[in-house]
């Protein structure tokens, strides 16, 4: 299985800022990358899909970047909403796998 | 509105199987794929299987020899039976729809609000 390396495990960062969460995959993923959101005692929810396409209704503020096998999620101007949880997922083999997560916190 | 949600019990006894409903709403199993994706509490996600809107299924390899997902269309329901259940098998159980982004299979775009199940005797 490919397997994904999400950094950091959390993060605390403070209104207005931008944020970057990293994900690694163990190999190349041919941008077969998506990203979630997922506020405390929620479901996860699509952000980010083929890495860098933006799903419909996601604020623009967040976007995502890479190929290979890195790849980032940028949150610019950091509001309170998005204290979440944020996970990514390769896609490219269908034994799709997710990241460990990183919890975004605000300072 | 597309909505999904998941039902069936919270409790199952080690060794028991597992049934889970996905009850969908505001689109069509015969045209969306449906996957599983569970959450044991406080740590990731993990894809268990799909069904596709044809009926065929695949399955996370792990768990290929417990599991099977099938569905009844006319009902909108998509199910899940997992057997030989053990403790590390306790988790929040997610059914989510695949958006059929062309090209593209094991993204997921609606969720539903999950089920907790806990395995204990």
């Amino acid at each position: 299985d490919i397997q994904m390396t999400q950094s950091p495990a959390s993060l605390s960062a403070s209104l207005g800022e931008t944020v970057t969460i990293e994900c690694r995959a163990s190999e190349d993923i041919y941008n077969g990358l998506a990203w979630y959101q997922q506020k405390p005692g929620k479901s996860p929810q699509l952000l980010i899909y083929n890495a860098n396409s933006l799903h419909t209704g996601v604020p623009s503020r967040f976007s995502g970047s890479g190929s290979g096998t890195q790849y980032s999620l940028k949150i610019n101007s950091l509001q309170s909403e998005d204290v979440a949880s944020y996970f990514c997922q390769q896609y490219y083999d269908y034994q799709n796998t997710f990241g460990a997560g990183t919890k975004l916190e605000l300072k | 509105q597309v909505q999904l949600k998941e039902s069936g019990p919270g409790l199952v006894q080690p060794s028991q199987t597992l049934s889970l409903t996905c009850t969908v709403a505001g689109f069509s199993l015969t045209s969306y794929n449906v996957h599983w994706v569970r959450q044991p509490p406080g740590k990731g996600l993990e894809w268990m299987g799909v069904i596709w809107n044809t009926g065929g299924t695949r399955y996370n390899s792990a768990l290929k020899s417990r599991l099977s997902i099938s569905k009844d269309t006319s009902k909108s329901q998509v199910f899940l039976k997992m057997n030989s259940l053990q403790t590390e098998d306790t988790a929040t159980y997610y059914c989510a729809r695949d958006p059929h982004y062309p090209g593209i299979h094991y993204v997921m775009d609606a969720w539903g609000q999950g089920a907790s199940v806990t395995v204990s005797s």
